[in-house]
């Protein structure tokens, strides 16, 4: 069974652009959640979707933004870059919302800002 | 204000021998509890979890401990192998509409 799938792997970009991350979740899996990871910081969870919906929003900032597609893939965008948003992004997805369900995590997408 | 606190950066222990580690909350509607395990360049694994209605689950050389009067828990290993080196992050969740809250994460170096 394939496992969680992010594209790309490493990206890099310049303050003031924009960003979309893109993420395919397990077969079967409903439910796409991301997170920012930063050195010396644990993952700082973004938001949820499960059917097309928002769930669930961390408290980031409106410029970051995200969507689920009708085939449970989702994409996440960051408009305006600030140096501060290099980070490694996780994407994770389980097969419902439950609280008793682990999320299984991608590689993640490596965003470094110059 | 964080809720999921793994005090320990960092953890050194030898080959065969046990590892303990620690993590603490503060948000007592946490009913579940994870480890995930996570390599350089990889995306977290999913470990070994616990609902809050036990207080031990084990899985091979893994085994989790929670302690919900001290809002405490923990993950043992053993033996442990150089191929556990890695970093642990601890994480909780509430039931209901509440996303998964993470530990900073302890390094674990497991020296042969």
């Amino acid at each position: 069974k394939a496992g969680v799938t992010q594209t790309p792997r490493y990206l890099i970009k310049t303050r003031g652009q924009q960003v979309t991350l893109s993420c395919s979740p397990i077969s079967g899996h409903r439910s796409v959640s991301w997170y920012q990871q930063t050195p010396g910081q644990g993952l700082q969870f973004l938001f949820e979707y499960f059917s097309e919906t928002q769930r669930n929003k961390g408290n980031f900032p409106g410029r970051f933004s995200g969507r689920q597609f009708s085939n449970s893939r989702s994409e996440m965008n960051v408009s305006t870059l600030e140096l501060g948003d290099s980070a490694l992004y996780l994407c994770a997805s389980r097969p419902g919302t439950g609280a008793n369900q682990p999320q299984h995590f991608g590689d993640g997408t490596r965003l470094s800002i110059l | 204000d964080q809720q999921v606190k793994q005090n320990s950066p960092s953890l050194s222990v030898q080959e065969g021998r046990i590892s303990i580690l620690n993590c603490d909350y503060t948000n007592s509607m946490f009913d579940y509890f994870l480890w995930y395990k996570k390599y350089p360049a990889e995306g977290p694994t999913f470990l070994i979890s616990i609902s809050s209605i036990k207080d031990k689950n084990e899985d091979g050389r893994f085994t989790v401990f929670l302690n919900k009067s001290a809002k405490h828990l923990s993950l043992h290993i053993v033996p442990s192998q150089p191929g556990d080196s890695a970093v642990y992050f601890c994480a909780a969740s509430a039931t209901g509409n509440t996303p998964l809250v993470f530990g900073k994460g302890t390094r674990l170096s497991v020296i042969a």
